[in-house]
């Protein structure tokens, strides 16, 4: 799976929007660009995914660069529930290999 | 939304014991589910990929005499950890995949502490 390159850490304002950046120089055509959270003590959740345009859910925004080699997650309004590790991860749908291979992933801290 | 129910939540157990873990897709159908492992301030980690009907794929590095998977039917996989190790100590997380998307639904995780 190509590899993706996140910050390590990041702290926002309660109430301000935050933008998570996720570098994925070497993607291939097609690999979709999949985004989890994991609170504390619990499983990943779902965020959001996407291909090559942006999109929007009730969750967040996914900002695809043009030339898909980077993207960002973008929550327009934090709260302090938001506080998690955010995982940008690149799975090839095509080859019919479903598994996820997490990285270090972005610790978001929300400052009240 | 789709959910996976993961029991048990917490569980403690002597050196030496085995311990069973249950992954269950409630409102769905899954014919594939991911056992991953997770040490403290780390990642995820992959152990082994669980097959309805057949064996699991495991991952480079990983015991399948030890961690033992079965995947019986198309709602239900378990993980059982055998002669537990108190190295074993660690946050089992498994995921189902829903076939009508591309999302994976995750457990809440089992954190085991062997004595």
């Amino acid at each position: 799976d190509a590899k993706t390159t996140q910050p390590n850490s990041m702290e926002s304002n309660e109430e301000e929007p935050v933008h998570l950046p996720c570098n994925h120089s070497t993607i291939s055509g097609t690999d979709y660009i999949h985004w989890y959270r994991q609170l504390p003590s619990q499983g990943p959740e779902y965020v959001i995914h996407g291909l090559t345009s942006n999109v929007n859910n009730r969750m967040a925004s996914l900002a695809i660069a043009e030339d898909r080699k980077s993207s960002t997650l973008i929550l327009h309004r934090a709260t302090l529930r938001d506080a998690a590790v955010y995982y940008c991860i690149l799975r090839d749908e095509r080859r019919g290999n479903e598994k996820l291979t997490f990285g270090t992933g972005t610790r978001l801290t929300i400052i009240p | 939304g789709a959910v996976v129910s993961q029991h048990p939540s917490r569980v403690i157990c002597k050196s030496g014991t085995s311990v069973k873990i249950e992954c269950r897709s409630l409102d769905f159908q899954a014919t594939t589910m991911f056992w991953y492992r997770q040490f403290p301030k780390q990642s995820l980690m992959l152990m082994a990929t669980s097959n309805e009907g057949s064996k699991a794929t495991y991952e480079q590095g990983v015991e399948k005499d030890k961690f033992l998977i079965n995947h019986a039917s198309l709602t239900l996989s378990t993980l059982t950890v055998t002669s537990a190790h108190p190295e074993d100590s660690s946050f089992y997380i498994c995921s189902a995949r829903d076939l009508r998307g591309q999302k994976l639904f995750f457990g809440s995780g089992t954190q085991l502490s062997v004595l």
